[in-house]
């Protein structure tokens, strides 16, 4: 079956700095890769996505790039903000499924003003 | 704005009670699911449904059980609570389509004494 790895685990940066998590997945058929964001106390939310025919998509300060080839995919956020800080996922549809997400095991970022 | 509903958001109980845990949405979703989410951030799928009255097991064994009677609402219960069971239950659900993307809500808190 798929699988996810994401690195790093946990991210300081200062204010005002970039912040890149990096994940690779495993099977080529996989054609989704969704960017979760968890503040404390609350669930995931989506906060950007890319599909396999898009090498990049930005919004605002976030960007993802996918690279097919090497299978792997990263979030860029730009002129982090403390609102940042909070445990980002990255996931795949799992071979192109239509029902399951595979996630990655979190990177907890931490932005310090 | 997605619109998932669980309840409640934290319980605590004592060992061999049977407890359910609600988890709705109004967004007309005909996927469901139920992840389990533990210390060290990981999510792991414990059931998911296609529909009503479809449920299916997830990746990681529990000793659970949902019901799909209608399309908004998804509960898991847990018919005797041990403390291994102490965790973070979170619920989501996606439309039908093509890409598979998931809709959180904000999670329940359970703690078994």
């Amino acid at each position: 079956g798929e699988n996810v790895e994401q690195h790093p685990s946990t991210l300081s940066v200062q204010e005002g700095d970039s912040a890149v998590i990096k994940c690779t997945y495993s099977d080529s058929a996989s054609n989704y890769f969704p960017w979760y964001k968890q503040e404390l106390g609350k669930g995931p939310q989506l906060i950007i996505d890319i599909r396999s025919n898009v090498g990049e998509k930005k919004d605002q300060r976030i960007a993802v790039t996918l690279n097919k080839t090497a299978k792997h995919f990263s979030l860029h956020i730009t002129e982090t903000q403390p609102e940042d800080s909070a445990v980002y996922f990255c996931a795949s549809n799992s071979g192109g499924s239509n029902y399951k997400l595979t996630f990655g095991k979190g990177t907890l970022l931490t932005v310090n003003p | 704005e997605a619109d998932i509903y669980q309840t409640p958001r934290y319980l605590v109980i004592g060992t061999g009670k049977k407890i359910t845990l609600e988890c709705s949405q109004t967004m007309g979703h005909d996927k469901m699911y139920w992840y389990q989410q533990d210390p060290g951030m990981e999510l792991h799928l414990i059931h998911y449904s296609y529909g009503v009255n479809s449920t299916e097991k997830g990746d990681l064994s529990s000793e659970s059980t949902v019901s799909r009677i209608r399309t908004e609402h998804f509960p898991l219960t847990l018919e005797s609570a041990r403390p291994s069971h102490t965790s973070q239950y979170l619920c989501a659900s996606s439309d039908v389509g093509a890409y598979n993307e998931q809709f959180f809500g904000p999670g329940t808190r359970l703690t078994v004494l």
